[in-house]
């Protein structure tokens, strides 16, 4: 298995373009979850997806879109990059997102916002 | 409301010594408790969690982790350091709440740098 892979591994915006991150995972869990991690604030969940075709907020939604619409893909939208985005961003996935549930996290992606 | 501290943003240790990562944890019930390693340019990986029973839960890597009820503690330890246990380590709560909460609450990480 690959576990939870992540694409780009690094991306350079510029303030105001949009793109998406992109997440799977070939586990065949139910919980998917994107984090951004800054320096000082630890690690922050954005949204997080306990199935297919269904979302929910985190923590820091603002900026951000995701969808579910297979079990296996999780991507993270930015609508308009802003500078405040530079961050590291992880997915996470979990096999059913019981409270006891193991996170398999991916490689992350690095992105900076000019 | 439910939160994690990690009082310590670094711990240094030598390597042979045994290391110490601190994690305190506030919640109104049961806890589940996780902690995580990150190494450098890496994604994060589990290492051990506590859910019930033994109050010492043994990891990867060497790494074992107490759980103190009393102290609402849940401290990472390790015999004997290595310089590759060189990294930063997050501890992660949930609480046991019959709800649809399934989100982790995540301390702000203590970095760990074992000196040869």
């Amino acid at each position: 298995n690959a576990g939870v892979t992540q694409t780009p591994k690094f991306q350079v915006l510029k303030t105001g373009q949009s793109m998406t991150l992109q997440c799977a995972q070939d586990m065949n869990h139910e919980y998917m979850s994107w984090y951004r991690q800054d320096p000082g604030m630890g690690l922050r969940l954005i949204h997080y997806s306990v199935g297919a075709g269904i979302t929910d907020q985190g923590e820091v939604p603002n900026g951000y879109n995701v969808s579910r619409s297979t079990t296996e893909d999780f991507p993270l939208r930015l609508l308009s990059a802003a500078p405040s985005q530079t961050s590291v961003y992880f997915c996470a996935s979990s096999r059913s997102g019981r409270r006891t549930d193991t996170q398999y996290f991916g490689p992350g992606t690095r992105l900076t916002v000019l | 409301a439910q939160s994690v501290a990690q009082p310590e943003d670094q711990v240094n240790v030598a390597e042979g010594n045994p290391l110490t990562v601190k994690c305190t944890y506030s919640v109104s019930g049961n806890p589940y408790l996780f902690w995580y390693v990150q190494y450098p340019n890496r994604g994060l990986q589990f290492l051990l969690k506590y859910i019930t029973g033994d109050n010492l839960v043994k990891g990867s890597y060497g790494f074992e982790a107490e759980f103190n009820k009393s102290q609402t503690s849940f401290h990472l330890k390790k015999p004997s350091a290595l310089v590759s246990d060189s990294a930063l380590y997050f501890c992660a709560v949930r609480e046991d709440y019959a709800g649809n909460n399934r989100k982790l609450i995540w301390g702000l990480g203590t970095s760990l740098a074992v000196n040869p």
